[in-house]
């Protein structure tokens, strides 16, 4: 069975430093990863993803994620982040038929 | 394109009663999902729609949850009691295409019961 644990629940950080949110994820057979942002009162939003090729994944918003076969993780970074960035942030694995299933989600709260 | 359009966004109820939430999906998107996403976790798929078949609903609480997709395109997901710990958002998703897997999300229905 597949699984994904997000390492921390929240992250505070200050304005254009640096951000890490972590993610791990078990699985027997061939995964697609991804990363999601949830602003308040909406839906999710898909910030990148890994399906396959390069490990190192490029997103919106400045955000970028490394895809770790031998570590099983899938962390996210972002050299300088913003108010703007505040928000759940959910990590999720699929396999080829779809379902998405997501970690516990990190809450980042960038402060001034 | 228009996003995944979901109602009411907000819905309050007594325990016991029923509610139904709709689901229109991004047109031409053959797949779409239901998640219940409780306060403080991520989003837990409840049912899969390939067109107008049940693809999984393994995880559907099916004695007070139903779920429909008629025609293949919008979907209805019915609570019929509803119970305290069904306090949750729900969420509607589609896909189009197996190959790029990414699933746009509507805004979702906050419901609370009490």
């Amino acid at each position: 069975a597949q699984s994904v644990t997000q390492l921390d629940s929240q992250v505070p950080v200050f304005e254009e430093a640096p951000v890490e949110l972590r993610c791990n994820y078990s699985s027997s057979v061939s995964v697609y990863l991804f990363w999601y942002v949830q602003y308040p009162n909406q839906g999710l939003q898909l910030l990148l993803k890994y399906l396959s090729g390069s490990t190192l994944v490029k997103g919106i918003n400045g955000f970028e994620a490394e895809f770790n076969k031998s570590q099983t993780s899938f962390h996210l970074r972002k050299p300088s982040v913003h108010i703007s960035d505040t928000a759940e942030y959910f990590c999720a694995v699929s396999n080829q038929g779809g379902k998405l299933i997501f970690g516990q989600g990190t809450e980042l709260s960038v402060k001034p | 394109e228009a996003g995944v359009a979901q109602s009411p966004r907000y819905k309050i109820i007594e325990k016991r009663q029923s509610v139904a939430f709709w689901c229109n999906p991004i047109s031409g998107h053959a797949t779409l999902y239901w998640y219940q996403q409780i306060l403080g976790q991520g989003p837990k798929l409840l049912i899969q729609f390939q067109n107008n078949g049940v693809v999984d609903d393994s995880q559907l609480p099916k004695d007070r949850f139903s779920a429909e997709r008629l025609k293949g395109v919008d979907s209805t997901l019915k609570i019929q009691p509803a119970k305290l710990e069904d306090s949750a958002v729900y969420l509607c998703a589609s896909l189009l295409d197996n190959a790029y897997n990414e699933q746009f999300f509507g805004p979702g229905t906050r419901l609370t019961v009490l």
